[in-house]
């Protein structure tokens, strides 16, 4: 079975602090994603990864840097942490294919900023 | 941004009746798809249909795609209390066909 794993569910982060958001895919993908999700705003695409070390800013990537040193994994760092980040953050992965390619998600990991 | 609009962004009916969102976007697309989030869940993908494809159908649901427009449509028949969640359309673009763009999503409250 497929599995997009988010390494934490739930994290509360001083601002100011650097944070790691770990997602790690078992399925060979080559692409990987990193959404934030608030409400009303849908999810918006911050960084997205189409090979190792190989990266793409999204619509808000501002305040955020990514890092994929192996394929299974994409590390989503904030920087210095504010309390705007405060969010949901949303891993996924999928093949790379121009026939169409389902995205397979994470849990999601709810981050507190304070 | 490419972001797709859903419509409505919130959706309350009674069992057994029909649901219809609609998504529309804004640049030529690759293929769009469906994917419902239950509350604080992940996303889960529900159906892909291709910019040369009309209408798609997976067991209760039924997908239109109007490229002219820029819309889509899902409808979901005969709809139970477990259909309520989030309705996303996603949209993968021509020239960058592994990139998506999800929109603001429709909340649908199937009562029973």
């Amino acid at each position: 079975d497929v599995k997009v794993t988010q390494s934490s569910r739930y994290l509360v982060k001083r601002t100011g602090e650097k944070v790691f958001l770990e997602c790690v895919q078992d399925m060979d993908h080559e692409n990987m994603f990193w959404y934030r999700q608030d409400p009303g705003l849908g999810l918006r695409l911050i960084y997205f990864s189409y090979d190792v070390k190989m990266k793409e800013k999204g619509d808000i990537p501002e305040g955020y840097s990514v890092s994929r040193e192996k394929k299974e994994r994409f590390s989503l760092i904030l920087e210095s942490a504010s309390t705007s980040q405060t969010s949901m953050y949303l891993c996924a992965s999928s093949l790379g294919s121009e026939y169409g390619n389902t995205i397979y998600f994470g849990e999601g990991s709810w981050l507190t900023v304070v | 941004s490419q972001q797709g609009e859903e419509d409505p962004q919130a959706l309350s009916i009674q069992e057994g009746e029909n649901a219809t969102m609609n998504c529309s976007y804004k640049t030529s697309i690759n293929n769009l798809q469906w994917y419902r989030q239950n509350s604080g869940r992940g996303l889960v993908h529900l159906i892909l249909i291709r910019s040369n494809e009309r209408e798609k159908h997976s067991g209760r649901l039924r997908v239109t795609l109007d490229t002219s427009k820029k819309s889509s449509s899902l409808l979901i028949t005969a709809s139970r209390a477990a259909d309520t969640a989030s309705y996303f359309c996603a949209t993968a673009l021509v020239y960058n066909f592994n990139k998506f763009y999800f929109g603001s999503g429709t909340k649908l409250n199937v009562k029973p």
